[in-house]
């Protein structure tokens, strides 16, 4: 199975910060790649898929990047609502799988 | 619009079975693969189960590989998650899931509770 890693799995930031996180699969996942925001007692989001297509209706300070094993997340300016976990997903080969996670949280 | 309504979360003891439900509307839901995630208390989101347009093909998680069954009727719009041999490790909130275009887990239900225990 593909395992992927997120990092880091808590992350502190003001209002108004750029904030990256990063996602590494086990082997190459081409752009095989979903970003998901789930707030508490909520069903999660999508955000990005294919890596950098940006979910219609999702605001432009998101945005992925990366192909193979190494992606990332990017806010470009954090704002109250961005406050949630986000999960990486695979969807290059079964069974998919996600990250662990990682928690933003406000500074 | 498209939804995705999940029923059948319930409390059982290990070793009973449970069947959940996901009625969709606001897609062609015949023309699509569905699929079921779910996520433990406080705990990560977990792919389970896919089914296909069809109903031909389907692929599981180890995890539940051998217990857990996905099966769809598209007259009903609806796709099951048949759980067998439940554990109190799957305890979680289940989540069925649709595709739009590129994107497998575009849009997502409210969420059913399982609760598996003695």
């Amino acid at each position: 199975d593909i395992q992927m890693t997120q990092s880091p799995a808590t992350l502190s930031a003001y209002v108004g910060d750029r904030v990256t996180i990063t996602c590494r699969a086990s082997q190459t996942i081409s752009s095989w790649l979903g970003w998901y925001q789930q707030k508490p007692g909520k069903a999660p989001k999508l955000l990005i898929y294919k890596a950098s297509s940006l979910e219609s209706g999702v605001p432009s300070r998101f945005s992925g990047s990366g192909s193979g094993t190494e992606f990332t997340l990017s806010i470009s300016s954090l704002q109250p609502d961005d406050f949630a976990t986000y999960y990486c997903q695979q969807y290059d080969s079964y069974p998919w799988t996600f990250g662990q996670g990682t928690k933003v949280e406000i500074k | 619009q498209v939804q995705l309504v999940e029923s059948g979360g319930d409390v059982v003891q290990p070793g009973r079975s449970l069947r959940l439900s996901c009625e969709a509307s606001g897609f062609s839901f015949r023309h699509y693969a569905m699929y079921w995630v779910r996520q433990a208390p406080g705990k990560g989101l977990e792919w389970l189960a896919l089914i296909s347009d069809d109903g031909t093909k389907k692929f599981f998680a180890d995890s539940v590989k051998g217990r857990f069954t996905i099966s769809r009727d598209n007259s009903r719009n609806t796709v099951y998650l048949q759980m067998n041999s439940l554990k109190v490790e799957d305890t979680a909130v289940f989540y069925c899931a649709a595709p739009e275009g590129a994107a497998p887990l575009a849009y997502w239900g409210q969420g059913t509770l399982v609760t598996v225990s003695s």
